[in-house]
């Protein structure tokens, strides 16, 4: 199973909303990532975690909270978003093993992500 | 972290063999040159990492030369379902990646 799935695949929310995106993976990978993607433009990295650990927060906003509940689940809670938070947001994971070569990153579809 | 400068766009008919080329004249002695394929509203698509000299795979093939400050994608044959956006990446593995700008390929018929 080579498949990262998010959940939902599009969401559209009011800027006064909570709401939670989803991602899971059961390849066994230990490091799992949240990029976002506008339109047109390449994928920006959000956060990182290493074995359950957040390493890298890319200075995202707060209202943007990661969550990584067990080492195949992905969380990313949406609070109080503004209209330029529409985006595409894909999770990513890989194996996060050691050495020199850099590890393949495996990603979902995505989630669309609406902000009215 | 080394920087990619890609050409934003390419246009090809199918059949025929596309070249792409990265330039990253700041990659270090640990980086690894990775490329992934987008298409719209999907997830990026790894294609075929490299160090040195040539690494080919059941699709595509990945020239370094030896100075290792540029590298080419190099897609035999593109058809229609080629058409989508290709990022060249490099880095080792602590490192986070970063996304350049991509190529957009079209192919044509």
């Amino acid at each position: 199973d080579t498949e990262v799935t998010q959940t939902p695949k599009h969401l559209v929310m009011g800027m006064t909303n909570k709401k939670s995106l989803k991602c899971e993976q059961h390849m066994g990978h230990r490091a799992m990532y949240w990029y976002k993607q506008k339109a047109k433009k390449p994928p920006e990295l959000m956060f990182v975690y290493s074995y359950e650990k957040l390493s890298i927060n890319e200075s995202v906003p707060s209202r943007f909270s990661p969550e990584c509940p067990n080492s195949s689940l992905l969380n990313l809670h949406l609070h109080a978003l503004q209209p330029e938070d529409s985006a595409l947001y894909l999770c990513a994971s890989s194996q996060e093993t050691s050495g020199a070569s850099t590890d393949t990153q495996y990603f979902g579809p995505g989630t669309r992500l609406t902000v009215l | 972290l080394a920087k990619t400068t890609q050409p934003i766009s390419m246009d090809s008919y199918e059949g025929q063999e596309v070249n792409i080329t990265c330039s990253h004249n700041n990659i270090a002695t640990n980086d690894y040159i990775t490329w992934y394929q987008q298409f719209p509203s999907q997830g990026p698509r790894f294609i075929i990492q490299g160090y040195k000299t040539k690494v080919t795979n059941e699709v595509a093939s990945l020239f370094i030369p030896a100075d290792r400050k540029s590298s080419t994608l190099s897609l035999p044959r593109v058809s229609l379902s080629d058409t989508a956006v290709y990022y060249c990446l490099v880095g080792r593995n602590t490192d986070k990646l970063i996304f350049g700008t991509g190529t957009r390929l079209q192919v044509f018929p």
